[in-house]
């Protein structure tokens, strides 16, 4: 079926270290998002891309970084430059950036 | 102020009961989206709209452009409706969706 898989679904991340969450798509979609999610928020952009090999920053890119070398996949990678990185990550895809959207089950990340 | 509110913040129904979930926005938009997170997490999109409403099953959406206001209804409520519901605006043809804070909802048998 097709859909959005995120990887992993829990991870634990100690101060210092870098850690990449995985977003794979086959629904065949141009566009591409990570959203970041905090207890009572609404979810916040992070970083988007219409296209392969080009991405836009989202209202809270710092401490972030990705890339799209492929139009399935979409990885973020939590930088130690991100002070406060514990949340709710969920990866989502759409068409054409206007279109609906569809999430990936979300990943929690965890700073121990 | 937030550009997206929605009321209630939470809401308790018991089943067969009709709700209604309200948001309100202060932007000019080209599209306004409803979402339904699980209990687990994962957030599927229920309706994308601009204008007038739209209806899949016993839920119903309705937008007012000129009120800036769109309202989710779900009829014949059941416990298995019980999740965080979400409403998303995008300011302009290619602006970024804003996102309520989500309205709980909680169906009791």
């Amino acid at each position: 079926d097709g859909g959005i898989t995120q990887s992993p679904k829990y991870l634990f991340r100690k101060e210092g270290q870098n850690v990449t969450l995985s977003c794979e798509q086959n629904l065949n979609h141009d566009a591409m998002y990570w959203y970041r999610q905090d207890p009572g928020q609404g979810l916040r952009l992070i970083y988007y891309s219409q296209i392969v090999n080009d991405f836009q920053k989202g209202d809270i890119a710092e401490g972030y970084s990705v890339s799209r070398e492929k139009k399935e996949s979409f990885p973020l990678t939590v930088t130690s430059a991100q002070k406060n990185p514990t949340a709710f990550y969920f990866c989502a895809s759409s068409k054409v950036v206007t279109g609906e959207l569809f999430f990936g089950e979300g990943s929690r990340l965890t700073v121990l | 102020k937030n550009e997206v509110e929605q009321s209630p913040q939470n809401l308790t129904a018991q089943e067969g009961e009709f709700i209604t979930i309200n948001c309100s926005y202060s932007v000019g938009i080209s599209a306004l989206h409803w979402l339904q997170q699980h209990p687990g997490g994962g957030i599927v999109s229920l309706f994308m709209l601009s204008s007038g409403k739209k209806k899949h099953g016993r839920l119903i959406a309705t937008i007012n452009i000129q009120e800036k206001h769109s309202s989710l209804h779900i009829t014949a409520s059941h416990p298995r409706d019980s999740a965080v519901y979400i409403c998303a605006v995008r300011g302009g043809s290619q602006g970024n969706l804003i996102f309520g804070k989500g309205t709980k909802l909680s169906v009791k048998p």
